[in-house]
């Protein structure tokens, strides 16, 4: 089947400290990647996306690169803020598929 | 606001009782998606609509639910004979239902809470 396997959080940062949230994934086919990000009582936002091997997504200052042979979209930022604290979600969707595939979240709280 | 729209936004029912959520999808997405969420998780799929037709449905979606789009515009998802393990966040989003791989936008979400 497929999964999203992100890492354990939470995890608590400096403000201006660089941040890398790791997120692996299983899929049966070729899936595209995104990363989503939750506020305190909001819902999902996209963050960023990308859609085949070696793309690049980015969006405010966070990066994240399409690894097939690593099966991997860790997400990056040079230098966080406190308004970055949030709970970030690496997902998975396949082709034509109608559902999206979600991590468990990994929480980031950015101190002054 | 042309986004993802949910009502309510916040329910507290009793064990037992029957609860309907609605979801307003972004204008003329023909796709249309619930998710359920709760504490600590990512939000887990249950069921999608291209336009008016329910395509897929997980196993997470037990007798107790059904969802429904007629028009294929809005959604509702109706829980009967709530269970203190329905307490949970039930997420709607929606997709242009035009492309290959697509975008889903979320909704606020409707917090659910079962006594």
């Amino acid at each position: 089947g497929n999964s999203v396997t992100q890492m354990e959080g939470p995890v608590t940062l400096s403000e201006e400290a660089f941040l890398t949230i790791n997120c692996t994934y299983t899929a049966t086919g070729y899936p595209s990647l995104f990363w989503y990000v939750q506020y305190p009582g909001e819902g999902l936002q996209l963050l960023l996306k990308a859609t085949k091997a070696d793309d690049k997504g980015s969006n405010k200052g966070f990066e994240a690169t399409y690894r097939k042979e690593t099966t991997s979209f860790h997400l990056e930022k040079g230098s966080v803020q406190v308004s970055d604290s949030a709970v970030y979600f690496c997902a998975l969707l396949l082709t034509n598929a109608g559902k999206s595939t979600f991590g468990d979240g990994t929480t980031l709280t950015v101190k002054p | 606001d042309t986004g993802v729209s949910q009502d309510p936004r916040h329910k507290i029912t009793k064990r037992g009782q029957n609860v309907t959520f609605r979801c307003d999808p972004i204008s003329e997405h023909n796709r249309l998606y619930w998710y359920r969420q709760t504490l600590g998780q990512g939000p887990e799929f249950l069921t999608y609509f291209q336009n008016e037709a329910q395509l897929e449905k997980s196993r997470l979606l037990s007798d107790r639910f059904s969802a429904e789009r007629p028009k294929g515009s809005f959604s509702t998802l109706e829980i009967q004979r709530t269970e203190q393990g329905d307490s949970a966040m039930y997420l709607c989003a929606s997709s242009p239902g035009t492309g290959v791989w697509e975008t889903q936008y979320f909704g606020p979400g409707t917090r659910l809470l079962v006594l």
